[in-house]
C-alpha cells in the first residue's frame, strides 16, 4: 500500500517564477492537507481539500498561493511569483476522513522549495 | 500565535536511559494530542496519541502523559535506542481536522 507521494522532492526556482508541488494521497484517502515548515519551526497548516473542493484554506497566504485537488490526478499546490521567503519544506498529508478516531495524518516525504 | 509549544529544542540522552520530551499548549479546546517522529529528509510519521479523556497512553517503549489542568503533555521513551534519534513534534487537534504543531525537539541518543 503506497504511502503519500510527493513530487518533486526538491525544487529550485528563481524569484518571480512559479512553483508547482504535487501530492498523491494514500490509496483510499480522499482528504488532503498541505503543511509548510519554515526553518527552525513546526509545521503550519495551509489548506485542507477534498476531491474538487477546498474545505479550509485559512492557512494559505492571501496572494500567490493556490491549491486544488481535481477529480482525477494529484493535488497541486501552486505558488506564483515566488519570493525568497517561500523557501520551505511543503508537506502533504492525507487521511481517510477528517477528525478520525485517531486524528492521525499520513505525511509524504515533503517537497523542499528553494528560491534563489 | 503558537498554541503548541515545545520549549526544549534539543535533548541528548545516553542509550538505555529515559528520554522525556515536554509539550505545553494554550488552547483549552484541544481534545486530541499526537506525537510525530521525523527523520531528516523524510516526512513526519505518527508515533503515539492520547485523547483528552485519558491521562496516560502506553505503546511499547513509548508512553504519553497528559495533564489537562496544567495544559501539559510529555512523551517518555524508555529505554532510549540509537534509532530514536530524530525530531519529535507534539501536535494537537480541537475536534476537527486541523493539527497545530510545536516546533519540535531534536533527540540525540548517545551510544
Amino acid at each position: 500500500n503506497a504511502g503519500v507521494m510527493q513530487n518533486p522532492r526538491h525544487l529550485v526556482r528563481r524569484r518571480g517564477q512559479e512553483a508547482r508541488l504535487r501530492c498523491s494521497p494514500m490509496k483510499g484517502h480522499s482528504h488532503v492537507y498541505w503543511y509548510r515548515q519554515l526553518p527552525e519551526e513546526g509545521l503550519k497548516f495551509m489548506v485542507y481539500l477534498q476531491k474538487e473542493n477546498i474545505i479550509d484554506e485559512s492557512g494559505m497566504p492571501k496572494e500567490r498561493f493556490s491549491a486544488e485537488f481535481p477529480k482525477e490526478g494529484p493535488s497541486i499546490l501552486r505558488i506564483q511569483q515566488v519570493v525568497r521567503g517561500d523557501s520551505a519544506a511543503y508537506f502533504c498529508a492525507s487521511s481517510p476522513k477528517p477528525g478520525s478516531n485517531t486524528g492521525e495524518l499520513f505525511f509524504g516525504e515533503g517537497s523542499r522549495l528553494t528560491v534563489l | 500565535d503558537q498554541q503548541v509549544k515545545q520549549n526544549s529544542p534539543s535533548l541528548s540522552v545516553q542509550e538505555g536511559r529515559i528520554s522525556i520530551l515536554n509539550c505545553d499548549y494554550t488552547n483549552s479546546m484541544f481534545d486530541y494530542f499526537l506525537w510525530y517522529k521525523k527523520y531528516p529528509a523524510e516526512g513526519p510519521t505518527f508515533l503515539i496519541s492520547i485523547s483528552s479523556i485519558k491521562d496516560k497512553n502506553e505503546d511499547g517503549r513509548f508512553t504519553v502523559f497528559l495533564n489537562k489542568s496544567a495544559k501539559h503533555l510529555s512523551l517518555h521513551i524508555v529505554p532510549s535506542q540509537p534509532g530514536d534519534s530524530a525530531v519529535y513534534f507534539c501536535a494537537a487537534r480541537a475536534n476537527d481536522y486541523k493539527l497545530s504543531f510545536g516546533a519540535g525537539t531534536t533527540v540525540t541518543v548517545r551510544a
